[in-house]
């Protein structure tokens, strides 16, 4: 059974920079594309960007410019980090993997970790 | 970029009933070399993340009640949900894979 835990600071300042970091256990963590996307409050979801597991990235054009994702494929964790955070990126932050390969119909979500930027 | 859009915002329907929900696309998402239509649906309750419905448009997810159904191809998609039982209550998102990704901006499904 394929499980996504998630984890990362929480509460951050205006131009700090977002780090969060998702543990995958159970399943194969190469031959897959790893997510993260994110839900403002009161709104809908947002895909931020992919990685697969060789390192290989896609990015939100919106946010492409801030956003970093990597992958530690010995730990079978990937990571994001957000730069210059405003409080527009006060969300809850969800990893995602496809539930299968080739498919990217998120069948697993991380628990969700919330993120407010406020001074 | 592809644009979802999503009707109603939200409905409220007796216990029972039926729930139906639309989703449009700005452009198709039906790949024709495997015919496929790369949609899906999710459901999403408060403090949870969201749950895969439906995939390739119409496909049930394993443990997904058949009460839950999905249709449409092209540009054009509903979800439909018969005998609606309170733990329906949610709010309801397509999504399409096609190109890259985006979401619908929801739909919110109450009990009248």
């Amino acid at each position: 059974q394929v499980q996504l835990q998630q984890w990362g600071a929480g509460l951050l300042k205006p131009s700090e920079t977002l780090s969060l970091t998702c543990a995958v256990y159970g399943g194969s963590f190469s031959g897959y594309y790893w997510y993260w996307i994110r839900q403002s409050p009161g709104k809908g979801l947002e895909w931020i960007g992919k990685i697969s597991h060789s390192g290989n990235t896609n990015y939100n054009a919106s946010l492409e410019s801030r956003v970093i994702m990597s992958v530690d494929t010995s730990k079978n964790q990937f990571s994001l980090r957000l730069t210059s955070v405003t409080a527009a990126d006060t969300a809850v932050y969800y990893c995602a993997r496809g539930r299968a390969r080739g498919t990217a119909a998120f069948g697993y979500w991380g628990q969700g970790t919330l993120v407010t930027v406020s001074s | 970029d592809i644009v979802m859009t999503q009707s109603p915002d939200s409905l409220a329907v007796s216990l029972g009933d039926r729930a139906t929900i639309n989703c449009k696309s700005s452009q198709s998402v039906l790949y024709s070399s495997n015919n496929k239509n790369y949609l899906a649906w999710y459901q999403k309750k408060p403090g949870q993340p969201p749950k895969l419905l439906i995939y390739w448009a119409s496909t049930r997810e394993s443990g997904v009640p058949d009460r839950f159904s999905g249709s449409g191809s092209g540009t054009d998609f509903t979800l439909t949900i018969n005998n609606l039982q309170a733990e329906d209550v949610a709010v309801y998102y397509c999504q399409q894979y096609y190109s890259l990704f985006s979401f619908g901006p929801g739909t919110k499904v109450e009990i009248k």
